[in-house]
């Protein structure tokens, strides 16, 4: 069983409209990331939030906006996106203060923009 | 900025036979993580394998092992008696963490086939 859970599984969208995909997690972790993944390419870092805070934003377009509620919760909101953003989007988790912990990730989040 | 070079594309390896995957990494630090995940078709990446740079015993899981090599800068993965639930892309990963978070960079990834 996964222990980040991401909702939906797959998402089709138009370039207009405006959808959310959500992940959550309940093993404690105070960090969690968003990765993009194209095929056969690995994955690719988005955004980090460490104790609820966006820690990093590797220079993603405005048209992708996360957003970290709770410790538990991480959306990324989606508007106006191009086809080129048709991708999988991963979500992790992790423990921010222990060097060793690795991250720990959904199933993803297979995304089509049509 | 850190960079992880796995060099082969694709391997293949007959069931129950050994195979070693190669992973080169290039970094100014001196403390940092490594990691092997790999990614069936279902798609979730699995962690496989961790090795910390301090520690100068090869990290060992079952039947995966890796060959650390600090001074080369080398992490290679070997799995012993491949079975076909190893079918999967294998990502090599490094690790440096920050104050306040595990900022993870990954190669470009192996995809293994085990053929029965």
């Amino acid at each position: 069983d996964t222990e980040v859970t991401q909702t939906p599984k797959h998402l089709v969208m138009g370039m207009t409209n405006k959808k959310s995909l959500k992940c959550e997690q309940h093993m404690g972790h105070r960090a969690m990331y968003w990765y993009k993944q194209k095929a056969k390419k690995p994955p690719e870092l988005m955004f980090v939030y460490s104790y609820e805070k966006l820690s990093i934003n590797e220079s993603v377009p405005s048209r992708f906006s996360p957003e970290c509620p709770n410790s538990s919760l991480l959306n990324l909101h989606l508007h106006a996106l191009q086809p080129e953003d048709s991708a999988l989007y991963l979500c992790a988790s992790s423990q921010p203060d222990r060097g060793n912990q690795p991250q720990h990730f959904g199933d993803g989040t297979r995304l089509s923009i049509l | 900025a850190q960079t992880v070079t796995q060099s082969q594309p694709e391997m293949s390896v007959q069931e129950a036979e050994t195979v070693t995957l190669s992973c080169t990494y290039d970094t100014s630090e001196n403390n940092y993580y490594l990691f092997w995940y790999k990614q069936p078709p279902s798609r979730q990446m699995i962690l496989v394998i961790r090795q910390e740079a301090y520690k100068q015993q090869n990290a060992t899981e079952n039947r995966f092992s890796v060959n650390f090599q600090k001074a080369a800068k080398s992490f290679s993965l070997k799995i012993s008696d491949s079975q076909l639930g190893d079918t999967a892309m294998y990502f090599c990963a490094f690790m440096k963490p920050y104050y306040n978070n595990n900022d993870m960079r990954f190669g470009a990834g192996t995809r293994l086939t085990v053929k029965p």
